[in-house]
């Protein structure tokens, strides 16, 4: 078990481009979530799934932000049409199915829209 | 809807000293609590959490978070920092019958030799 894991780690773009990040769960793990995390902040709750069904997505995400976890294993956020002010830390985490909700954070993919 | 405060942003200490991190949250239902610690250009890891029970959680590194119901406090602390402590320290709350985790805006901890 080697943890959390995201890809990219580092994303440079232009405002206006689409970028798509990947996170890779704990194996057994059913429960996945997206965080954002701006400097100084502490993270900021986007998305969760539990297994391929996305359950709640935060009313602070814009219609630009989409997730998906096809096969309830990997998931992908996509971001279309970037804005500087997409500019942030992107946290993937996973949880098991304990009744409590501890999560295991990946490194995350630093975005930065220029 | 729940929500964490953490009364520092920073706190400075020198190495071997005690310190504690503040920590206050809100909420109209039962929740479980985390503390959770991010070395630079590291993801979160979990530092203790407070499920029931006794109310002196003990996690690693030598950390311990005291809950107080009355209080809605959930402070960090440690006896005797070490110099590999700095980094930077969240605290978390989740309601016990869902999955959202609300965290703080955290508190960077600086030990100074």
């Amino acid at each position: 078990d080697t943890g959390v894991s995201q890809n990219p780690r580092h994303k440079i773009t232009k405002r206006g481009q689409n970028v798509t990040f990947r996170c890779d769960p704990i194996s057994e793990h059913n429960r996945l979530y997206w965080y954002r995390q701006t400097l100084g902040q502490g993270p900021e709750f986007l998305t969760y799934f539990q297994n391929e069904a996305q359950l709640e997505k935060s009313r602070l995400l814009s219609d630009r932000f989409s997730a998906e976890r096809p096969k309830g294993s990997f998931s992908t956020l996509e971001i279309q049409r970037t804005e500087q002010g997409d500019s942030a830390m992107y946290l993937c985490a996973s949880g098991g199915q304990g009744e409590y909700n501890e999560q295991f954070f990946g490194p995350g993919t630093r975005l930065t829209v220029l | 809807a729940q929500s964490v405060t953490q009364l520092d942003s920073q706190v400075p200490v020198f190495e071997e000293a005690p310190v504690e991190l503040r920590c206050n949250y809100s909420s109209s239902v039962s929740v479980y609590l985390f503390w959770y610690v991010q070395y630079p250009n590291q993801g979160l890891q979990l530092l203790l959490k407070y499920l029931s029970g006794s109310t002196l959680v003990k996690g690693i590194n030598g950390f311990e978070a005291e809950f107080n119901k009355s209080q809605t406090s959930f402070h960090l602390r440690k006896p005797s920092v070490h110099i590999s402590d700095t980094a930077e320290y969240f605290c978390a709350v989740s309601n016990t019958g869902g999955f959202k985790t609300i965290f703080g805006a955290g508190t960077r901890l600086f030990v100074k030799a």
